[in-house]
């Protein structure tokens, strides 16, 4: 079965600061991977997807990139509403739609 | 918009079905995917399968001996059904859309219309 592993799993940031995800696959997926938003309590939120198409109505300051086993989400200026948890997901459907384990991005 | 809204008992005894529907609003459940993924309290996502508006369907192989996933065009609504329960299978339980973008010579699955969400506790 294909693995995602997310790091870091979790990380303390400020308002502003520019944030780097990664997500590294067991094996490689080409740019199958999308990447969602989820805070307490709510659905997860789809940010990305096919590794770097940005969903519409996500702020610009969202993006993603990465092919084969390495992805990254970036975000450019972490705004309030950011805090919240992260995770990818393979997006091929002949393997599993696994997702990764997920980073929680806390205020620092 | 589509709108998502999971519907379902919320309390399931050990070794017996949980069964949940979906109803889609503001669409057609045609020409899409239709997934369904939990998430155990505390913890991370696990897509559990997805089934087409014709009805061909695609399980997690973790998961596949027991569910079985359906739909109801006429109703416009798709169900789960997981036998054999546990306590390992309480969780909150997502449907969603999956577009399934065809691009670059592959379909991409990802999810772009979430349901709420609906808590199944297992327990006696």
């Amino acid at each position: 079965d294909i693995q995602l592993t997310q790091s870091p799993s979790f990380l303390s940031a400020s308002v502003g600061d520019r944030v780097t995800i990664t997500c590294r696959a067991s094996q490689g997926i080409s740019s199958y991977l999308a990447w969602y938003q989820q805070k307490p309590g709510k659905a997860p939120k789809l940010l990305i997807y096919a590794a770097s198409t940005l969903q519409s109505g996500v702020p610009s300051r969202f993006s993603g990139s990465g092919s084969g086993t390495e992805f990254t989400l970036t975000i450019s200026s972490l705004q309030p509403e950011d805090f919240a948890t992260y995770y990818c997901q393979q997006l091929n459907s002949y393997l599993p739609l696994t997702f990764g384990g997920g980073t929680k991005v806390e205020i620092k | 918009q589509v709108q998502l809204q999971e519907s379902g008992p919320g309390l399931v005894k050990p070794s017996e079905t949980l069964s949940l529907t979906c109803t889609v609003s503001g669409g057609s459940i045609s020409s899409y995917y239709w997934s369904w993924i939990r998430q155990p309290p505390g913890k991370g996502l696990e897509w559990i399968g997805y089934i087409y508006y014709s009805g061909s369907t695609n399980y997690n192989p973790s998961l596949k001996s027991r569910v079985t996933i359906s739909v109801d065009t006429s109703k416009n609504q798709f169900s789960l059904k997981l036998s054999s329960v546990t306590a390992a299978d309480t969780a909150v339980y997502y449907c969603a859309r999956s577009p399934a973008l065809f691009w670059s010579g592959g379909y991409y699955y990802y999810m772009d219309v979430w349901g709420k969400g609906t808590t199944v506790t297992v327990s006696s």
